[in-house]
């Protein structure tokens, strides 16, 4: 069974940090590996979606990485800013598309 | 394009009593699937469907939960009777298993369920 965690659970930070979001599962055999953000209140907003095969996803000041052999993704927020305040979420998907879910990272970024 | 639909955004309900969700995904998305999220948890998967078929419902509470998928368009999750523990946002997402974005997650903006 698919075990997925991430590290720090809650993290603040001031603005313009560069910030780095772990993210850990247990099986290596997986389809695709995804980021989102969840606003207080809010559904998920996809971020980044690492197919198997590839290594990096970038958008603006995102990137994520990902090594199946070691089970590690990471997310990189360059420049932080208190609009990137939510809480960050990792999925990790084998074949037949079924995500597991970590429990997140509460990210906050005062001015 | 328009996203994932979700209603009713807020339910209140006493325990025992039924309550209904709906979820209309992307057009075109052949999968299907509700989550349970609740408070200062990731989402659990309760059900995944492909098309109108049942591919995963094995942490779904069978003896008081039920989802259906007529058509293997839009989907409706009912509980009932509902526990207290059954306070949570209810997730519907969808996704696509062909072109650019395969395998890619699209969230609604989710039912909160409170039980009192």
């Amino acid at each position: 069974k698919q075990e997925v965690t991430q590290i720090p659970a809650a993290l603040s930070v001031p603005e313009g940090e560069n910030l780095v979001l772990n993210c850990s599962f247990t099986d290596s055999a997986i389809y695709n590996l995804q980021w989102f953000r969840q606003d207080p209140g809010k559904g998920l907003t996809s971020l980044l979606l690492i197919q198997s095969s590839q290594r990096e996803q970038t958008s603006g000041r995102l990137n994520a990485s990902l090594d199946k052999s070691s089970g590690r993704s990471t997310l990189y927020i360059a420049a932080s800013q208190p609009g990137d305040s939510a809480t960050y979420l990792c999925a990790v998907s084998r074949g037949s598309y079924i995500p597991t879910f970590g429990r997140g990272t509460s990210l906050i970024v005062h001015p | 394009e328009a996203g994932v639909a979700q209603s009713p955004r807020y339910k209140i309900i006493e325990k025992r009593q039924s309550v209904a969700f709906w979820c209309n995904p992307i057009s075109g998305h052949a999968t299907l699937y509700w989550y349970q999220q609740i408070l200062g948890q990731g989402p659990k998967l309760l059900i995944q469907f492909q098309n109108n078929g049942v591919v995963d419902d094995s942490q779904l509470p069978k003896d008081r939960f039920s989802a259906e998928r007529l058509k293997g368009v839009d989907s409706t999750l009912k509980i009932q009777p509902a526990k207290l523990e059954d306070s949570a946002v209810y997730l519907c997402a969808s996704t696509s298993s062909k072109g650019r974005e395969v395998g890619e997650l699209f969230f609604g903006e989710g039912s909160r369920l409170t039980v009192l």
